[in-house]
């Protein structure tokens, strides 16, 4: 099956600073790739996503790059501000027949920006 | 617009106690998924439902999980003689557009 790797798993940056979280993925049928920002006590929140026939997705200071060669796809935030601490899980879905999007998810990255 | 409510929000429990978890898609999304998330750790696929029925339950991870779900409608996660490592936030999920999904705001219980 897919396996989904994320990295780092804790990030520090200084406000105002970028912000890149990297994420791998294994099986080359997974087709669509989004993101999710989990703020504490609450569900995770889709902020950004990719279909594998896009190499770059970019809204306002999120912006998501993939490499379907390489199989890897990141996902970049500039000039962070404190409310952009959050973890942020990538994810790799596989669409099939029967049971709709499988969705597999990187371990997460917990995100401290300081202002 | 799309929405997932989830009850409750907390549950702390006995070892060895049964638990429901209930997961209302607000606007009556037809796909539903259960996720659980351990502290620390990404999201782990528990269930999968189209309609009430469930054509994957790969991810249950012991004859202790069980899942029902009436029509297109709530969605009920059971965990029976619950031990420490059930421990964990419970995510209900339910499609948004074509891809992607939309998640309640979990259930942390705890198991003590």
């Amino acid at each position: 099956g897919e396996n989904v790797e994320q990295h780092p798993s804790t990030l520090s940056v200084q406000e105002g600073d970028s912000a890149v979280i990297k994420c791998t993925y294994s099986d080359s049928a997974s087709n669509y790739f989004p993101w999710y920002k989990q703020e504490l006590g609450k569900g995770p929140q889709l902020i950004i996503d990719i279909r594998s026939n896009v190499g770059e997705k970019k809204d306002q200071r999120i912006a998501v790059t993939l490499n379907k060669t390489a199989k890897h796809f990141s996902l970049h935030i500039t000039e962070t501000q404190p409310e952009d601490s959050a973890v942020y899980f990538c994810a790799a879905s596989i669409r099939f027949v029967n049971t709709g999007n499988q969705f597999y998810f990187g371990t997460g990255t917990s995100l401290t920006v300081i202002p | 617009g799309a929405g997932v409510s989830q009850s409750p929000s907390n549950k702390v429990t006995e070892k060895g106690k049964d638990v429901e978890l209930r997961c209302d898609p607000i606007s009556g999304h037809t796909a539903l998924y259960w996720y659980r998330q351990r502290l620390g750790q990404g999201l782990e696929f528990l269930i999968y439902f189209q309609g009430n029925s469930a054509p994957d339950k790969s991810g249950l991870p012991s004859d202790r999980f069980s899942a029902e779900r009436t029509g297109e409608s709530v969605s009920t996660l059971t965990i029976q003689r619950t031990q420490q490592e059930d421990s964990a936030v419970y995510l209900c999920a339910a499609p948004q557009g074509y891809y992607g999904y939309t998640f309640g705001s979990g259930t942390r219980l705890t198991v003590v």
